[in-house]
C-alpha cells in the first residue's frame, strides 16, 4: 500500500499569515493527489484534486503544487474560516485509495 | 442536487455484524462511483471500500475479509456490511460520490 506521510500535525498561524502542509507519498503517485478540509463535526470537503486543479467553489486563496512524492497545501491570508484539519490523499492506487493523517490549523 | 445519507443502528454490540445504508438522490448509481470512509474519533479517514458505476466493488485490503458493499440501483442505496466488530471500529462512516459530495455520516459505536 502507498503510504501518506503528512507534516505538521499540527500548526498555529495568524489571520493573513500564508500556511503550507506538506505531503509524501511512499512512491511515485504521478500527481493523483487529493486535498480536503474538514471542520469540527463536518464531513470532509475537496479543495484540491490532480494536485493542484482548484475544486469549483473553493477560494483561489488555496493552492496546491508537487509532483512524484512530494505535494504540497498552500493557504494565502489565512481566514478564520479556514481553522480546520487538512488531509491529503493518494488514489494513483485505486485499488487502495490512501490517506495522510491530517494537519490540524489553528489561529494564533 | 445531489444528496447522500447515511442511515444505521447507531450502536452495535462486538462480535457483532454492522449493516450500514447510504441513500442517494440527485444522482444514478449506475453513472457515479460510491465509495465507503470512515474516521475513528479525533482521528483521521480511512477508506473502507467502493461501489463502481457498473456494479464492481473494491475493498481496503485491511478489511476485505469483513466486508461487503451491495447495492440496490432501484432504491438508490447502497449498503454495507461488516462482520465480527469489535471496539476499534467505532466510528463515523461517511458515503462519498466519488469525493466531490458527501454524507453528513453516521456514528456507530461498538460497545457492550
Amino acid at each position: 500500500d502507498i503510504r501518506m506521510t503528512q507534516s505538521p500535525a499540527s500548526l498555529s498561524a495568524s489571520l493573513g499569515e500564508t500556511v503550507n502542509i506538506e505531503c509524501l507519498a511512499s512512491e511515485d503517485i504521478y500527481s493523483d493527489l487529493a486535498w480536503y478540509q474538514q471542520k469540527p463535526g463536518k464531513s470532509p470537503q475537496l479543495l484540491i484534486y490532480n494536485a493542484n486543479s482548484l475544486q469549483n467553489g473553493v477560494p483561489s486563496r488555496f493552492s496546491g503544487s508537487g509532483s512524484g512524492t512530494q505535494y504540497s497545501l498552500k493557504i494565502n491570508s489565512l481566514q478564520s474560516e479556514d481553522v480546520a484539519t487538512y488531509f491529503c490523499q493518494q488514489y494513483n492506487n485505486y485499488l487502495m485509495y490512501t490517506f495522510g493523517a491530517g494537519t490540524k490549523l489553528e489561529l494564533k | 442536487q445531489v444528496q447522500l445519507k447515511e442511515s444505521g443502528p447507531g450502536l452495535v454490540q462486538p462480535s457483532q455484524t454492522l449493516s450500514l445504508t447510504c441513500t442517494v438522490s440527485g444522482f444514478s448509481l449506475t453513472s457515479y462511483n460510491v465509495h465507503w470512509v470512515r474516521q475513528p474519533p479525533g482521528k483521521g479517514l480511512e477508506w473502507m471500500g467502493r461501489m463502481r458505476y457498473n456494479g464492481d466493488t473494491s475493498y481496503n485490503s485491511a478489511l476485505k475479509s469483513r466486508l461487503s458493499i451491495s447495492r440496490d440501483t432501484s432504491k438508490n442505496q447502497v449498503f454495507l456490511k461488516m462482520n465480527s466488530l469489535q471496539t476499534d471500529d467505532t466510528g463515523t462512516y461517511y458515503c462519498t460520490r466519488d469525493w466531490t459530495h458527501w454524507g453528513q455520516g453516521t456514528l456507530v459505536t461498538v460497545s457492550s
